[in-house]
Formats: C-alpha cells, structure tokens, sequence
C-alpha cells in the first residue's frame, strides 16, 4: 500500500525556519516525482514545490521561489522542505504528493497533511 | 503562468447530475485533473487525463473537454460526493508549474 506521512510541521514567527519532513513508503520512491501541495485555512490548494525522482531538476512557485528548497534523499525513501524567510500567509497544512508517472504532473496518492502556523 | 475558474459553488439534489466547469482563457493543450477533497481529508484523484478515472472512482464520476473549458459530471449524485471539488493542470510547457482551480463546493441537497 502506498503510504505518505508528512511530519515537522508547528508554529513559528514570523522570520523563521522549519523543514518539513515526508516518508513514503510501498512503492519505488527513486521512480517518482514528487511534489508539495499547501493549503491554507478555507482556502483552495496551492501547489507549492516539485522535484524529479532523481532530484535532479527541482521546480517552484514563485509565492516561495528563493525562500523554499524541495530535496529528497532516496536511500531513505523521504522528501524534505526547507522553508525558510517564513511569513504569515505562509500558513497552511502542507500535503506531500506522489505523480503519476506522466509529463504533466498530477498526483495519485497524498500525504495526510502537516499545519504549519506562521505567526507571532 | 495562468488562472484555471471554477465556479465557488454547485448544488444538486440526490439522483440529479451535477456539473462542475474549469475554464482558463486559454487553456494550454495540456491535460486536465479532478481532486475530489472533503473536510479534514487530503484530495483524492478522480479524473486524469480530461476523462479518464482514476482508480478505485464509482463510474458515476466522469470528465469531458470542450474547447478551453473542461467539466466534471457526476450523474445520479449520492450524499457521499458532497466535497470540494479541485482542477488541475500545468504550465504550457506541459510541466511545472501545476496549477489549480479555485475549488467548487458541491453541496447535495
């Protein structure tokens, strides 16, 4: 079965830094492309960061592009995000996201979430 | 990049079809994705590719394009599809950056 289990999310000021963690698992995670996917309270979802299965090209939004940095370590079959330079509409449950093994990403399986909470 | 439009809500009564658009001006020659998401649940995939269902989606659930406008239908409506409603698609290119829709409530009445 494949799984995703998202991890270090919390509250941090303004200014911050946090990483955020994703551990997959029941499928060939080197073989995927990954992505993160945020949303914030009531509000629609924002794709946030995405990176080959490889980690060789990495791909952001330009809402975190030079504050945020998406890696993966496939030994450990876990996806990483560096989010630093926090802000407060920066808060939103940040999800992981599997692709599917096309050009245009989309994804088939989702991480449960983790609440990131930017503030004061 | 571009804006994908959905509209912010749908309502139906049970056993009608219900009818979710996502437009963009131009939408690129790239595919079109459906998540379907209810509360405190991550998304769920329900159609890639326009059309096709994803896996493990009752066949109720259905995606056609037409033009620059792509639709989800969902026929003969059950309680259980009650949700938020997302489309998806991709930069030009074909590739990143992914973009969403605002998201359409559905709501059965």
């Amino acid at each position: 079965e494949v799984q995703l289990l998202e991890s270090g999310g919390g509250l941090v000021q303004p200014g911050g830094s946090l990483r955020l963690t994703c551990a997959a698992s029941g499928f060939t995670f080197s073989a995927y492309a990954m992505s993160w996917v945020r949303q914030a309270p009531g509000k629609g979802l924002e794709w946030v960061s995405g990176i080959s299965g490889r980690g060789t090209s990495t791909y952001y939004a330009d809402s975190v592009k030079g504050r945020f940095t998406v890696s993966r370590d496939n030994s450990k079959n876990t996806l990483y995000l560096q989010m630093n330079s926090l802000r407060a509409d920066d808060t939103a449950v940040y999800y992981c996201a599997k692709a599917r093994l096309t050009v245009t990403p989309n994804f088939d399986c989702w991480g449960q979430g983790t609440l990131v909470t930017v503030s004061s | 990049s571009y804006e994908l439009t959905q509209p912010p809500s749908v309502s139906v009564s049970p056993g009608q079809t219900a009818r979710i658009t996502c437009s963009a001006d131009a939408l690129p020659k790239q595919y079109a994705y459906w998540y379907q998401q209810k509360p405190g649940q991550a998304p769920v995939l329900v159609i890639y590719k326009d059309s096709e269902r994803a896996s493990g989606i009752p066949e109720r659930f259905s995606g056609s394009r037409s033009g620059t406008t792509v639709t989800l239908t969902i026929s003969g409506v059950q309680a259980e599809d009650e949700a938020d409603y997302y489309c998806q698609s991709a930069d030009s290119s074909g590739t990143y950056p992914v973009v969403f829709g605002g998201g359409t409530k559905l709501t059965v009445l």
